[in-house]
């Protein structure tokens, strides 16, 4: 089954606590992207990447990295945790390497409360 | 920056009835502008998408138009059931090649569209 797969789902950690969500995707997709979704603010996107080794900032990348060591992978870094990053987080991936033109298909989510 | 705006961020309608979100968008450079549905606890899931080189586009009770000039779009749902609550997301994107510009997604805030039975 195609599917883009987050871990973990929900997470409740304390503020500089490193974590890592992870995203994986079966699709052989190039476009792999990170979102996160608050209330009254839509979903608004962290970072994203176009191929491996390619990744670049979205309109919200603070207090975040990401890596594309495969085409596969995409996991989501938070080096130093704050209360603010609290949030509904979603990874999201498309077919297409060299334009944002092409349906994206998201995972389950991923819900992280920073205390 | 690139912005997209969407309204009504609530819209009630009666079982039967259509629903229209509207959507504007910044960036003329944006050609692509999906829409997704997501019910409560869920993912965001793709219901149609036009590109800008189409006015219309129609999937069974769905439709989707876009004016270019005035750089705004919009979702109408007609005969509307139950099924279709949940909460509504416009985007709009900018396709430029690699080695260009950026190749983001921008969402607007949502519409929570309650059909009443």
């Amino acid at each position: 089954e195609a599917q883009v797969t987050q871990n973990p789902r929900y997470l409740i950690t304390v503020t500089g606590k490193k974590l890592t969500v992870t995203c994986s995707q079966n699709m052989n997709h190039e476009y792999m992207s990170w979102y996160r979704q608050d209330p009254g603010l839509g979903l608004r996107q962290i970072y994203y990447s176009m191929n491996v080794e390619v990744t670049d900032k979205g309109d919200v990348p603070e207090g975040y990295k990401v890596s594309r060591k495969e085409k596969r992978n995409f996991p989501l870094i938070l080096e130093s945790p704050s209360p603010n990053q609290t949030s509904l987080y979603f990874c999201a991936s498309s077919p297409s390497g060299t334009g944002m033109d092409q349906p994206q298909h998201f995972g389950d989510g991923t819900r992280l409360s920073i205390l | 920056g690139e912005n997209v705006e969407q309204h009504p961020s609530t819209l009630s309608v009666q079982e039967g009835d259509s629903a229209v979100i509207k959507c504007t968008y910044s960036d003329s450079a944006s050609n692509y502008f999906p829409w997704y549905k997501q019910e409560l606890g869920k993912r965001p899931q793709l219901i149609i998408d036009i590109r800008s080189n189409v006015g219309e586009k129609k999937d069974q009770r769905i439709a989707v138009t876009l004016n270019k000039t005035a750089k705004h779009f919009s979702l109408h749902i007609t005969e509307t059931q139950p099924e279709d609550s949940a909460v509504y997301f416009c985007a709009a994107s900018i396709n430029w090649n690699y080695g260009g510009a950026t190749n983001k997604l921008i969402f607007g805030t949502g519409t929570l569209l309650a059909v009443q039975p």
